[in-house]
């Protein structure tokens, strides 16, 4: 079945630091990969995706490219914001008829002033 | 244009009790998901409506849960008996086709707390 592994959390970094969460997945043909963010107290949103490989996402500064050699879809951000701190989940959707998503576990990152 | 709207967004039951959920889609939106997530955890997809039917329930413990989506539009999922494993977030979404990108829209959640 499908699973998506992202890298243990939390994160902690400085103002302006440069970001890297890793996310693998394991699934049958070409999923789309997701990038979602949850502020504390609020509803997942979608921060960017990506449909084929070699696609890169990329929305409010964040980025990530969808590799299919390695399996992996990691997010970047070079300069990260006090107001970034969220918690971070990869997931995939199949393209069959459901288009169901498999979440990662998330990760949580907190930025310091 | 409206979000995904849930309620109550918070609920405190006893254990052994019953509790309910509901959610409103964006409008137009055909498909419904209702997911758990569990603190710690991502969201864990419990079921999924097309319209007013089910697609996949296959991960909802039919023993206690039950979920209907009464004319294709709002939806309630419902938690008889309630154990302590079930406190967790109830995210609901639904879903708009967009491209090939296929994106889901989250409610805030409800927050249950079985103690």
């Amino acid at each position: 079945g499908n699973s998506v592994t992202q890298m243990e959390g939390p994160v902690t970094l400085s103002e302006e630091a440069f970001l890297t969460i890793n996310c693998t997945y394991t699934a049958t043909g070409y999923p789309s990969l997701f990038w979602y963010v949850q502020y504390p107290g609020e509803g997942l949103q979608l921060l960017l995706k990506a449909t084929k490989a070699d696609d890169k996402g990329s929305n409010k500064g964040f980025e990530a490219t969808y590799r299919k050699e390695t399996t992996s879809f990691h997010l970047e951000k070079g300069s990260v914001q006090v107001s970034d701190s969220a918690v971070y989940f990869c997931a995939l959707s199949d393209h069959g008829s459901a288009r169901q998503l498999t979440f990662g576990s998330g990760t949580q990152l907190t930025v310091l002033p | 244009e409206a979000g995904v709207a849930q309620s109550p967004r918070y609920k405190i039951i006893e254990k052994r009790q019953s509790v309910a959920f509901w959610c409103n889609p964006i409008s137009g939106h055909a498909t419904l998901y209702w997911y758990q997530q569990i603190l710690g955890q991502g969201p864990k997809l419990l079921i999924q409506f097309q319209n007013n039917g089910v697609v996949d329930d296959s991960q909802l413990p039919k023993d206690r849960f039950s979920a209907e989506r009464l004319k294709g539009v709002d939806s309630t999922l419902k938690i008889q008996p309630a154990k302590l494993e079930d406190s967790a977030v109830y995210l609901c979404a639904s879903r708009e086709k967009t491209g090939g990108g296929y994106e889901q829209y989250f409610g805030p959640g409800t927050r249950l707390t079985v103690t």
